[in-house]
């Protein structure tokens, strides 16, 4: 069973640019989910999609942050404009529903803003 | 506010004797645990879980303890081999509030030879 496909890796841009990642969940799986992970913290939550809907999107900052997953399969998440303070590693992952306990992450896009 | 602490931030054990992972949480409202390894580069990976009406849960190497009266949880990782050394997560999801976690900050494990 292929596992979360996250792309690109890695990413490097300045300030105020915008940068875009892609994320593929676990075929089946409902629930997507896209975390923050900075540097010597653990993952938070940004925010969790069951199909094509938003579940909660209450930690996601949307006045630079947005995110869609349009078909209820593959999500993207933009950035626009980036800040420094965004330097991070964005986790995707996916669960088999809403109420299954057990998500699987995928690798993570490492994102350095300049 | 981090409801989910990981006090220790690195734990260096040598192979073949237990490793001891703590975590503490301070909402009373979560009432299933749940701990992730993650490998340099790799998103986590998860490893066991536990839900408030156990107090223990055996995998293999890996049993998790809870102390609700403490808020508080453990991984013992018995015994402990090189393959193991990773940063453990440990993380806690409310009542209700569908699969929604909360991660602790991350604990790194070094097991030597």
């Amino acid at each position: 069973e292929a596992g979360v496909a996250q792309s690109p890796r890695y990413k490097i841009i300045e300030k105020r640019q915008s940068v875009a990642f892609w994320c593929n969940p676990i075929s089946g799986h409902a629930t997507l989910y896209w975390y923050q992970q900075i540097l010597g913290q653990g993952p938070k939550l940004l925010i969790q999609f069951q199909n094509n809907g938003v579940v909660d999107d209450s930690q996601l900052p949307k006045d630079r942050f947005s995110a869609e997953r349009l078909k209820g399969v593959d999500s993207t998440l933009k950035i626009q404009p980036a800040k420094l303070e965004d330097s991070a590693v964005y986790l995707c992952a996916s669960s088999l529903d809403r109420l299954a306990s057990t998500q699987y992450f995928g690798p993570g896009t490492r994102l350095l803003v300049l | 506010d981090q409801q989910v602490k990981q006090n220790s931030p690195s734990l260096s054990v040598q192979e073949g004797r237990i490793s001891i992972l703590n975590c503490d949480y301070t909402n009373s409202m979560f009432d299933y645990f749940l701990w992730y390894k993650k490998y340099p580069a790799e998103g986590p990976t998860f490893l066991i879980s536990i839900s408030s009406i156990k107090d223990k849960n055996e995998d293999g190497r890996f049993t998790v303890f809870l102390n609700k009266s403490a808020k508080h949880l453990s991984l013992h990782i018995v015994p402990s081999q090189p393959g193991d050394s990773a940063v453990y997560f440990c993380a806690a999801r409310p009542t209700g509030t569908a699969s929604k976690l909360t991660f602790g900050t991350g604990t790194r494990l070094q097991v030597t030879l």
